[in-house]
Order: structure tokens, then sequence, then C-alpha cells
């Protein structure tokens, strides 16, 4: 049983476009995370989310925007696709803010491709 | 400005050998340390943490040593085995949940 899931897996479209990834954690986790991983292979903090309020938000374009319905699910939409958003984007959880420490469960990442 | 570093893109080492994965930070302000195993079309795996306030930490064949004056730590794993091949981040704690991670090293541990 998948302990961080998240769908599509691989997503090819077309720039401009509007697209949505979901996650779900079934880990019983307060905290959830969304990680970007560029071309470069770094591993970047998007937004994290403690029982569905927003905690972190780095510098990421208002284009994308995160939801998170319950704490055991956090989605990423994003607007208006850029050929620069193609990535593969990772969503993780943890049992609170503090426990980072303790290691983040990941995703298995979902490959954006924009055409 | 990246704050957490992994200067060796790659690493080969036979098997049996000793593996040693290397990590420098800038800031001295992190409280945790970890290193984390990622294979091929897979997320991240959590290997080991270290705290700020620690000098090692040991875990079977992996153990993170930590030098604080030197901003640096390193993974050790011992013995090398082929099923550790992987890329290996090293990541760093800033609190509120935030991990910064390194660039990875790809290990390789050749039969």
């Amino acid at each position: 049983d998948t302990a961080v899931s998240q769908t599509p897996k691989y997503l090819v479209t077309q720039m401009g476009n509007d697209k949505s990834i979901k996650c779900e954690q079934n880990l019983g986790h307060d905290t959830m995370y969304w990680y970007k991983q560029d071309s470069k292979k770094f591993l970047k903090i998007m937004f994290s989310y403690n029982n569905k309020e927003l905690i972190i938000n780095e510098t990421v374009p208002n284009r994308f925007s995160p939801k998170s319905p319950d704490k055991a699910h956090l989605n990423l939409h994003i607007n208006s696709l850029e050929l620069g958003d193609s990535a593969v984007y990772f969503c993780a959880s943890s049992q609170s803010i503090r426990g980072a420490r303790y290691g983040y469960t990941f995703g298995s990442g979902t490959r954006l491709t924009v055409v | 400005d990246q704050q957490v570093k992994q200067n060796s893109p790659s690493l080969s080492v036979q098997e049996g050998r000793i593996s040693i994965l290397n990590c420098d930070y800038t800031n001295s302000m992190f409280d945790y340390f970890l290193w984390y195993k990622k294979y091929p079309a897979e997320g991240p795996t959590f290997l080991i943490s270290i705290s700020s306030i620690k000098d090692k930490n040991e875990d079977g064949r992996f153990t993170v040593f930590l030098n604080k004056s030197a901003k640096h730590l390193s993974l050790h794993i011992v013995p090398s085995q082929p099923g550790d091949s992987a890329v290996y981040f090293c990541a760093a704690s800033q609190g509120g949940g935030k991990l910064i991670f390194g660039q990875g090293t790809e290990l390789s541990v050749k039969p």
C-alpha cells in the first residue's frame, strides 16, 4: 500500500494549458510538501502545508496554486504552463513541521513535460 | 546561492569497499542534516540523519559524520553493495519543515 501517491506519473501538455497533479498520503502525517527537481537535478521546496494551513511558500510564480482539502491531500494546480515548468514534481509528507528531521516520505514523482 | 553543496557528481567504488559521499554547507543555523537515496523513476528515500549537536550517527552499514567547524558532513557506506548504486542527496533542515538539498552524487558500486 503506497504511503505517498501522486498522479499522474507522467504528464505531457502544451504551453498555455492548465494542469493539476494530485497527492495523497495514508501515513497520518500532518505536514505535506511540494518539491521541484529541475534539469540540474536540484530538489527545491515550493510549498508546505501543515494541517491544511500554508506554512511555506517559496518564490514560486502565482501560476502555481496548491490546494489542501484535508491533511491527507495536497494538490498542485498550474495555470498557463510554460516551457520552463518542465521538471519532476515530488510530493512529500512528514509527521509534523518538526518531523522533517526524521525524514520526509516522498512520492515517486510526476514528470511534467511542456511542449 | 546554494547553501548545501555536493561537489562530486559521481563516485565509483568496488563492491565490499567503503563508499564516502561528501557534503558541504554554509549556514551554521541548520539544526539537522539528512541523507537520502534515490533510484531512477522513484522518489528519494530517507537513509539517516544527524543532529547538529552530534558528530556521528550510525545505522547498520551507514554512518554519517558531521564536522561543524568545517561545515562538512560525510556518509560512509561499509561494505558497499551493488544495490547501493543510486543517487545520494544530502539535505539540511532549516526549521519549519523546510529541507535544503544538495545536487546529489551518483554512486556506482561495481561487482
